[in-house]
């Protein structure tokens, strides 16, 4: 059973520093990963998905997969406070690409 | 405009009654889902509907049933409700056949059982 766990659990940085997040999976068989950000008590907006080796970059957001290693990364360039929020991490593998397992999050503060 | 709506935004409800949550897509798409997200897990995937047919079901318990009264629709009703239902319900849509498809969420339902 596929299993996403993300890292760090928190993450405090400064205006305009770059922020990278991490998240790894499990299963090997994986070949759709998405990155999603949560505000508090909203609903989930989706950054940027990626489906091979390489990197993928959607305005601010910077995705990074290595399969091999099974890692997926999120960096995110020059973040504003209002980028405050929880960052999610999701892997589907095969046909069903939306039936999504999710990390538990990292909760990124942007300090002005 | 929200293109998934979710009804209502907050719920409460008493151990033991029934709720049926409401989630209607305007994007055209053919696939929609349920996802729960409570306080001590991550988001988790519970059903998904293709063309209004259950596709996949990963919800042990028989009290989640949903329900696809048209292409849009897909509402889950949830009986004998219990306190560890407690959580937020997101429905969530795509549409299935493209190799690059988004998996949407609408803003979810947040349910307290008291």
């Amino acid at each position: 059973q596929q299993k996403v766990q993300q890292s760090p659990e928190s993450l405090t940085v400064s205006e305009g520093a770059m922020a990278s997040l991490n998240c790894t999976f499990s299963d090997r068989s994986s070949d759709n990963f998405r990155w999603y950000r949560q505000h508090s008590g909203k609903g989930l907006e989706v950054l940027v998905s990626i489906f091979s080796d390489g990197e993928k970059e959607e305005g601010s957001f910077t995705a990074h997969l290595n399969r091999a290693s099974l890692h997926v990364f999120l960096h995110i360039r020059e973040p504003q406070p209002s980028d405050s929020a929880l960052y999610l991490c999701a892997v589907s593998a095969g046909a069903n690409t939306g039936k999504l397992t999710f990390g538990h999050g990292t909760i990124l503060r942007v300090h002005p | 405009d929200p293109k998934i709506i979710q009804k209502p935004k907050y719920l409460v409800a008493v151990t033991g009654s029934e709720k049926i949550l409401i989630c209607e897509q305007y994007l055209g798409h053919n696939a929609m889902y349920w996802y729960r997200q409570s306080a001590k897990k991550p988001l988790e995937f519970m059903f998904s509907y293709s063309y209004q047919k259950l596709m996949d079901n990963q919800t042990a318990s028989s009290r989640f049933q949903p329900q696809s009264s048209k292409k849009n629709h897909l509402d889950l009703q949830i009986t004998a409700l219990k306190p560890d239902d407690s959580a937020t319900y997101f429905c969530a849509s795509s549409q299935e056949g493209f190799s690059n498809e988004r998996l949407f969420f609408g803003h979810g339902t947040k349910l307290s059982v008291l």
